[in-house]
This record gives C-alpha cells, sequence and structure tokens, in this order.
C-alpha cells in the first residue's frame, strides 16, 4: 500500500528560523507528491506540486527518491506560515492519500 | 465564483439516524472525493467518482453511501452503521482522465456530531 508519513504532529519554530516540514512516502512507481496547508477557518488548499517545481510563498519542496522525501522547506518562517501542512501522494486514477498533517506554529 | 459548496456546515446527528451532507461544485470537473478529518489521523477517503453515474470504495466506506447522479453533486449519507461518525468532512473535486491532473479543490467541510 502507498503511504505517507509525516512524523512530526507539532513543530514550533521562532519568526525568521528556517522550517523544514518532513514527508516520507513509500511508492512503487514514478511519485506525483503535493504539499496542501490549512489556515485557521481556511479550507484545505494547494500549496505546491513537486512537477511544477514552484516556490509559493517563500516555501520550496525538492522530490528525493533516493531517500523517498519530499520535505517542505522554507529559509525564514513568517508567523502567518502558522497553520497545518498536509503531504499527499497521487495514487493510480486520481486518487491522493494523505500524511496525518503537521501542525506549524510560528512564534513571534 | 468557482468553487465547492459543503453544507450544512455543522450538523448534530441522533443515535440511529442516518444524515446526508450535501457537496456541490461548478467548477465542471469530472471527479469528486470524499475524506473524513479526524485529529492525528490526516485525511482518510471514504468514496470516489470518477464521473456520473459510478463510484468507488474508498479506505474506509463502511457506514457510508454515495451517489452521483449530476456531475456537480456528490451527497455522501452517513448510515446508523458508522460506528464512529462524529468528524470533520471534506469533499473535494478535480480534473479527471486526461485534462491533467493539477491536485483537488476543496470544500469548507461539514462537522458532524453525534449526540
Amino acid at each position: 500500500a502507498q503511504r505517507v508519513t509525516q512524523p512530526e504532529k507539532l513543530l514550533s519554530v521562532f519568526k525568521g528560523a528556517p522550517v523544514e516540514l518532513k514527508c516520507n512516502y513509500s511508492y512503487s512507481g514514478s511519485p506525483e507528491l503535493f504539499w496542501y496547508v490549512q489556515y485557521s477557518r481556511q479550507r484545505l488548499q494547494l500549496l505546491l506540486r513537486h512537477i511544477s517545481r514552484e516556490s509559493i510563498k517563500g516555501f520550496t519542496a525538492d522530490l528525493n527518491k533516493g531517500e523517498t522525501s519530499f520535505h517542505l522547506k522554507k529559509p525564514f518562517a513568517q508567523e502567518e506560515d502558522s497553520a497545518m501542512y498536509y503531504c499527499a501522494l497521487r495514487e493510480y486514477g486520481n486518487k491522493l492519500v494523505f500524511g496525518a498533517g503537521t501542525i506549524l506554529r510560528v512564534k513571534s | 465564483d468557482g468553487g465547492i459548496t459543503q453544507s450544512p456546515k455543522y450538523l448534530f446527528r441522533k443515535e440511529g439516524q442516518n444524515v446526508t451532507l450535501s457537496c456541490e461544485q461548478n467548477l465542471n470537473h469530472d471527479a469528486m472525493y470524499w475524506y473524513r478529518q479526524d485529529p492525528g489521523q490526516g485525511l482518510r477517503l471514504i468514496y470516489y467518482s470518477q464521473i456520473v453515474n459510478d463510484f468507488q470504495k474508498g479506505d474506509i466506506a463502511e457506514g457510508y453511501s454515495v451517489s452521483r447522479e449530476k456531475k456537480e453533486s456528490f451527497p455522501l449519507t452517513v448510515t446508523s452503521a458508522q460506528k464512529n461518525p462524529t468528524a470533520f468532512y471534506l469533499c473535494a473535486s478535480s480534473e479527471g482522465g486526461g485534462r491533467g491532473f493539477y491536485g483537488y479543490t476543496f470544500g469548507s467541510g461539514t462537522r458532524l456530531t453525534v449526540v
């Protein structure tokens, strides 16, 4: 079975510090991975897709097939980054398998 | 303004009752999905539909039922057989088939509480 693991339930950092939200996956084929974010009182929304190789709100994520990882990074955290973050893996068809999520708290 | 609308926002159910959660989209998406969100467990797939009049069970379909009579609508019924229905339910949609996949668009969710 495909699996997505986010090992940290909560990550707490100070404003201006670097952020790394971890995501590991297991998949037998060529993976397609996503990061979703859920800000307080807002709906879940797409943050970025690995195939786009884009940077959204200063966040980047690189697919590392050797380590089967897709960690989300930002060099300088901002208070408005505080949210729940989910890593997701596309299965056959268009189904997404989600990790358990990581709460990011940015302290001032 | 395109998007997904879930209703109601909050729903209370008595033991033994069936309840139906509504999900409507005007994005012209082929595929629709229902997930359940529980603290510490992430999102788990209940049912999904790739096309009208067709749907498949997800990982936790027991105690739930769906229909897909119209492209825009994908209602979820939580039956009395669902042992632990109190949760936050999310509906999503996406392009299907050969039109490319860009991830999901999510609704704002329905919080169901059994009283």
